[in-house]
């Protein structure tokens, strides 16, 4: 079935530093979403991503759609320490609408 | 802006009990989708529904069902309770005409079998 591999699976960085994560797969995904969670709380949606290739930003954080379809980036700048929390990339599979998610990247921020 | 509501945020309850968790999706969303989170896990997709009929379906066992009401509200019965059922349980909720079908979370309802 489909899967999704993150990488790292976590970081522990200083403030100010700049962050970069991916998700790869060995089937071709038409959406991308990355979602971050914090402990006890549900996944927020962060930036969507919907073309081959596309590069979209919210704020400190950019997100590209790989162009093989196969694989997405999600690159923090200036990290601060409320960036801290899991880093999940999803997509939907099967052709439907139920998403399914890589195993996350943990990012732990020293101040 | 109004986000998805649960309810129980925590649920505590002892092996072979029932449960029943609450989904209110965002206004106007008209697809709710229900996920899993063990420990240390990822979601794990349970079952979904698009206007009250049930959309899609994942690895959700046979005591677990659910449904959508006429108001868009889901809810997750789960029946003859296991130890292993113990986790965080998401409901997300989607306007299925809006492009990419984007699924907001809720904050989760953390259910304990003791």
């Amino acid at each position: 079935g489909q899967q999704l591999n993150q990488s790292p699976q976590s970081m522990f960085i200083q403030e100010g530093e700049d962050v970069s994560m991916n998700c790869t797969s060995s089937s071709i995904f038409n959406t991308w979403l990355w979602y971050k969670q914090e402990p006890g709380e549900g996944p927020v949606l962060l930036i969507a991503l919907y073309k081959a290739g596309e590069l979209t930003s919210n704020g400190r954080l950019t997100a590209q759609f790989g162009i093989t379809r196969k694989d997405s980036f999600l690159n923090i700048s200036a990290s601060i320490p409320s960036d801290v929390g899991i880093y999940f990339c999803a997509g939907p599979m099967d052709s439907s609408y139920k998403l399914i998610f890589g195993s996350g990247t943990r990012l732990l921020v020293r101040p | 802006a109004a986000g998805v509501i649960q309810s129980p945020r925590h649920l505590i309850k002892e092996k072979r009990e029932t449960a029943t968790l609450k989904c209110y999706p965002i206004p106007r969303h008209d697809t709710v989708y229900w996920y899993q989170q063990g420990p240390g896990q990822d979601p794990q997709f349970l079952i979904s529904f698009y206007e009250k009929m049930q959309s899609d379906k994942g690895s959700i066992p046979d005591r677990f069902s659910a449904q959508q009401f006429s108001d868009y509200h889901s809810e997750l019965n789960m029946s003859s309770l296991e130890l292993g059922d113990s986790a965080l349980y998401f409901c997300a909720s989607s306007f299925y005409w809006d492009r990419g079908h984007e699924q907001y979370f809720g904050p989760g309802t953390r259910l304990t079998v003791t």
